[in-house]
């Protein structure tokens, strides 16, 4: 079994649409996940960073955690073209540096 | 410069060849990542530097040779790599420990075609 599991997608979604992006994972030891945005030829670039079991918001961008499910989301309103990309899950367990990443999924967002 | 640039952004060359690879964070971070990105493929670990000191080499071939001369700058030389190495080459970076937010900060990978 993978440490973390993402569908790959694609995912395409019409403007404006509520897109919700999901992680499961096996390792319970996991304390701090991440959400990266990766656009086509870039860097991973972190977008959200979560400790806790509960909901992070910051503006259009929601990231909610639940341990007990061992699933993370990653929830954007309002979805613009510019939201276009690929978004990698993440998790690190804090005892060491070995992050473990999902395989990341593309979405797509038509205007 | 800020965050953390990679050179070159793209990269070819032949099975016979050396080059490298170069990464500089400019965060103050005190330890450094190489990545490889391939596609359909969850990013795997090549080598973590921790102040400086290789703490993680996860059974990496050795025609992958990282350096990392300070906090600050981390290379990787290749040689007689193979086509199954053509990927994104992606350099990272973090603060480990201090109380401070252990998130890791990526460049903008060297895109490499192994010929």
């Amino acid at each position: 079994q993978k440490e973390v599991e993402q569908d790959p997608g694609p995912l395409s979604v019409p403007e404006g649409a509520i897109v919700s992006l999901n992680c499961t994972y096996s390792n319970s030891a996991f304390q701090y996940f991440m959400w990266y945005r990766q656009y086509s030829r870039k860097g991973p670039e972190l977008l959200m960073y979560t400790y806790s079991s509960g909901n992070k918001e910051d503006g259009r961008f929601t990231a909610q955690v639940d341990k007990s499910s061992k699933y993370i989301s990653l929830f954007i309103r309002d979805s613009q073209p510019s939201d276009s990309a690929t978004y990698l899950c993440a998790m690190l367990v804090k005892t060491g540096n070995q992050f473990y990443f999902g395989t990341g999924t593309s979405l797509t967002v038509i205007p | 410069e800020t965050g953390v640039t990679q050179t070159p952004r793209h990269l070819v060359m032949g099975m016979t060849n050396k080059k490298s690879l170069k990464c500089e964070q400019h965060l103050g971070h005190n330890a450094m990542y190489w990545y490889k990105q391939s596609a359909k493929k969850p990013l795997e670990l090549m080598f973590v530097y921790n102040f400086k000191e290789q703490t993680e080499n996860n059974s990496v071939p050795s025609r992958f040779s990282p350096e990392c001369p300070n906090s600050s700058h981390l290379f990787l030389h290749l040689h007689t790599l193979q086509p199954e190495d053509s990927a994104l080459y992606l350099c990272a970076s973090s603060h480990i420990g201090g109380g401070l937010q252990e998130t890791q900060y990526f460049g903008p990978g060297t895109r490499l075609l192994v010929l």
